[in-house]
């Protein structure tokens, strides 16, 4: 099955800093990226995702960027602000008919700092 | 608009009780269903998800079980609950009426703990 790994677990930027989430997949079959942010103790929130035949997306200060050669696919948060610190996962889908079978990674941690 | 409810928001159960946690979607029709667990400070894992009533697939051997009787309810429960349940159940749903709508949107979940 599909083996999502994610780095780094932890991140601590200062506020107006770049922040930089990476995510590897293991099943070449998979087609669609999601990313969630998770506050504490609340429900995880799609901020943005990209299909496999589209490189890079942009929404204001977030974008990700997928290379699909080498499997791998990256969250950029620019000009963080407070609000930005939560827990991201990113999520590989494999194609299992309609369905959206995700898998996650284990997640990162964000810490922006005054 | 689209919303998925989940009840109870928090759960204290012993070891060895039942469990039934209800998921319900407004706003749309034919979800695709899902059942998330997350234990404290973790990911999540996907524990079943149904493409139509009465259709389950189940992706973790484990105590639990799922059903969904109407189109757009899903039930998740047990016979008797381990330590090993306790988490954070999230419910999650996904358009079925095109293949070019892969998002999945989770609801508020349950906070379960198994004492």
């Amino acid at each position: 099955g599909e083996n999502v790994e994610q780095h780094p677990s932890t991140l601590s930027v200062q506020e107006g800093d770049s922040a930089v989430i990476k995510c590897t997949y293991s099943d070449s079959a998979s087609n669609y990226f999601p990313w969630y942010k998770q506050e504490l103790g609340k429900r995880p929130q799609l901020i943005i995702d990209i299909r496999s035949n589209v490189g890079e997306k942009k929404d204001q200060r977030i974008a990700v960027t997928l290379n699909k050669t080498a499997k791998h696919f990256s969250l950029h948060i620019t000009e963080t602000q407070p609000e930005d610190s939560a827990v991201y996962f990113c999520a590989a889908r494999i194609p299992t008919g309609t369905a959206s079978k995700l898998t996650f990674g284990t997640g990162t941690r964000l810490q922006v700092t005054l | 608009s689209q919303t998925i409810h989940q009840w109870p928001a928090t759960l204290v159960q012993p070891v060895g009780s039942p469990l039934s946690l209800e998921c319900t979607v407004e706003g749309t029709s034919n979800p695709n269903l899902y059942w998330y667990r997350q234990a404290a400070g973790r990911g999540l894992q996907l524990l079943f998800y149904s493409v139509g009533i009465g259709q389950i697939s189940s992706e973790v051997p484990q105590n639990l079980s799922a059903s969904r009787p109407q189109d757009r309810q899903f039930i998740l429960s047990s016979k008797k609950l381990l330590l090993s349940d306790s988490g954070f159940y999230l419910c999650a749903w996904s358009p079925r009426t095109s293949v070019f709508h892969y998002e999945q949107y989770f609801g508020p979940g349950t906070r379960l703990t198994v004492t």
